[in-house]
C-alpha cells in the first residue's frame, strides 16, 4: 500500500523548533517530488514547501521563507521539514504529500500533524 | 500573486447535481485539480488534469476548466459526499490552492 506516515508535531513555545517527518512506504520516494501543506485550525489548505526528486529544486511560501527548512534523505525513504522561530500563526496540521503524473497532483497525503505554538 | 477563488459553501439536495466553481486569472491555461476533505481527515484527489478522475473515485465527479473557470460537478450527489473542496493549480513555481467549498448536502 503507498501510503506516508508523518511524525513529529507537538506543542512548542513561540521562538522554538520543530522538525516534521514523513516517511513513505510501498513506493520508491526518490521517484517524486514531494510537498508539505498546512491547515490552520478552522482555515483552508496553505501550500508551504517543495523539493525535488534528488532534493536540488526547493520552493517556499513568501511567508516561510528562511524560517522553514525542507529536506530529504532518499536513502531513509524520508522527507522533513525543519520549523525555526515559530509564531503562533503557524499553528496548524501540517501534511506532507507526493506529486505525481505530467500534471502534478498530488496523492497519497500522509495523515497530518498538529503543530502547536503556545505559551 | 496568484489567487483562486471558490464561493464558501454550495447546498444541494441529495440525487441532484451538486456544481462547485474556482476562479483564476486565465486558469483555462493552467491545469486545475480537486481535493476533497472529510472532517478530520487528509485531503483526497477527486480531479487532476481537469477532468481527470482517480482510480476508486465515482464516476459521479467530473471536472472542467475554461477561460477563468475551472468546475467539479457531482452528479446524483449522496450524503457521503457532504466535505469541503479545494481547487488548486501551480503558478509558475508555486502550488495555489482556493479557499475552499463546504459542499452541504441537505
Amino acid at each position: 500500500e503507498v501510503q506516508l506516515v508523518q511524525s513529529g508535531g507537538g506543542l512548542v513555545q513561540p521562538g522554538g523548533s520543530l522538525r516534521l517527518s514523513c516517511t513513505a512506504s510501498g513506493f520508491t520516494s526518490s521517484s517524486y517530488a514531494m510537498i508539505w501543506v498546512r491547515q490552520a485550525p478552522g482555515k483552508g489548505l496553505e501550500w508551504v514547501s517543495y523539493i525535488s526528486t534528488g532534493g536540488n529544486t526547493i520552493y517556499y511560501t513568501d511567508s516561510m521563507k528562511g524560517r522553514f527548512t525542507i529536506s530529504r534523505d532518499n536513502a531513509k525513504n524520508s522527507l522533513y521539514l525543519q520549523m525555526n522561530s515559530l509564531r503562533s500563526e503557524d499553528t496548524a496540521v501540517y501534511y506532507c504529500a507526493r506529486i505525481v503524473g505530467e500534471t502534478n497532483w498530488f496523492d497519497p497525503w500522509g495523515q497530518g500533524t498538529l503543530v502547536t505554538v503556545s505559551s | 500573486s496568484y489567487d483562486l477563488t471558490q464561493p464558501p459553501s454550495v447546498s444541494v439536495s441529495p440525487g441532484q447535481t451538486a456544481s462547485i466553481t474556482c476562479s483564476g486569472d486565465k486558469l483555462g491555461d493552467k491545469y486545475a485539480s480537486w481535493y476533497q476533505q472529510k472532517p478530520g481527515q487528509s485531503p483526497v484527489v477527486v480531479i487532476y488534469q481537469d477532468r481527470k478522475r482517480p482510480s476508486g473515485i465515482p464516476e459521479r465527479f467530473s471536472g472542467s476548466n475554461s477561460g477563468n473557470t475551472a468546475t467539479l460537478t457531482i452528479s446524483g450527489t449522496q450524503d457521503m459526499d457532504e466535505a469541503d473542496y479545494y481547487c488548486q493549480a501551480w503558478d509558475s513555481s508555486s502550488v495555489v490552492f482556493g479557499g475552499g467549498t463546504k459542499l452541504i448536502v441537505l
